[in-house]
């Protein structure tokens, strides 16, 4: 079945940048979406990009897509404290349904 | 965000009794879905449903039932709790469709601790 893979923990200092992760292995992906989740909370839906870009900006959020490699980066400017959260990709299949399958997710840690 | 309650926000129970989890929506969204969230499997997909009274399985559906009466509401069920299904649940909604309507909109979770 489909498998969604991310490293678990990114350590980074208040105001670098950060870069997180992920591949896949479904070759019938439509979207690929990144949600965050803060302690105690839901997941908020961050950014997305569909199959056909390479690449989605948003403000502080930059999405890199490598369909070849099955490669998927999210990439926060100016990290903040606030940024400090767990982060899923998260890849939607062309099932005849909308099954969304997630990665485990990645920890950010934002030192000041 | 989108409008959508989960209730109860936190449960204790005891094995072998039954639960009910509700997803309330007023967004009149098609598609409705339960996961579950545990350490190291990120969010597993439990049951979801394409419509009032259309209802399919996910991946990780045994010991768990859903119903949904009404666009609105989703109830998902766990007839005989088990310390297993101590867990994160979480529903989501989406619309739909082509484009961004096919993109799911978290509800805030229910805490469930089965002793």
């Amino acid at each position: 079945g489909e498998d969604v893979e991310q490293s678990l923990f990114l350590s980074v200092r208040e105001g670098d940048s950060s870069v997180i992760n992920c591949t896949y292995t479904d070759s019938s992906s439509t979207y690929l979406y990144w949600y965050k989740q803060e302690p105690g909370a839901g997941l908020q839906l961050l950014t997305y990009i569909f199959s056909n870009m390479d690449m989605k900006q948003d403000q502080r959020l930059t999405v890199l897509l490598n369909k070849k490699d099955k490669h998927l980066s999210l990439r926060i400017a100016d990290t903040q404290t606030g940024d400090s959260a767990i982060y899923f990709c998260a890849d939607l299949m062309n099932t005849g349904f909308q099954k969304l399958v997630f990665g485990t997710g990645t920890r950010l840690l934002v030192s000041p | 965000d989108a409008g959508i309650t989960q209730s109860p926000r936190h449960k204790v129970t005891e094995t072998g009794t039954p639960v009910t989890l509700r997803c309330h929506q007023t967004e009149n969204h098609r598609y409705m879905y339960w996961y579950r969230q545990d350490p190291g499997h990120g969010l597993r997909l439990i049951h979801y449903s394409y419509g009032v009274k259309d209802t399919d399985k996910g991946e990780v559906s045994d010991g768990y039932s859903v119903s949904r009466s009404k666009t609105e509401d989703f109830l998902l069920t766990l007839e005989s709790a088990t310390s297993s299904q101590t867990s994160v649940y979480f529903c989501a909604i989406s619309a739909g469709g082509q484009g961004n309507r096919e993109t799911q909109y978290f509800g805030p979770g229910t805490r469930l601790l089965v002793l």
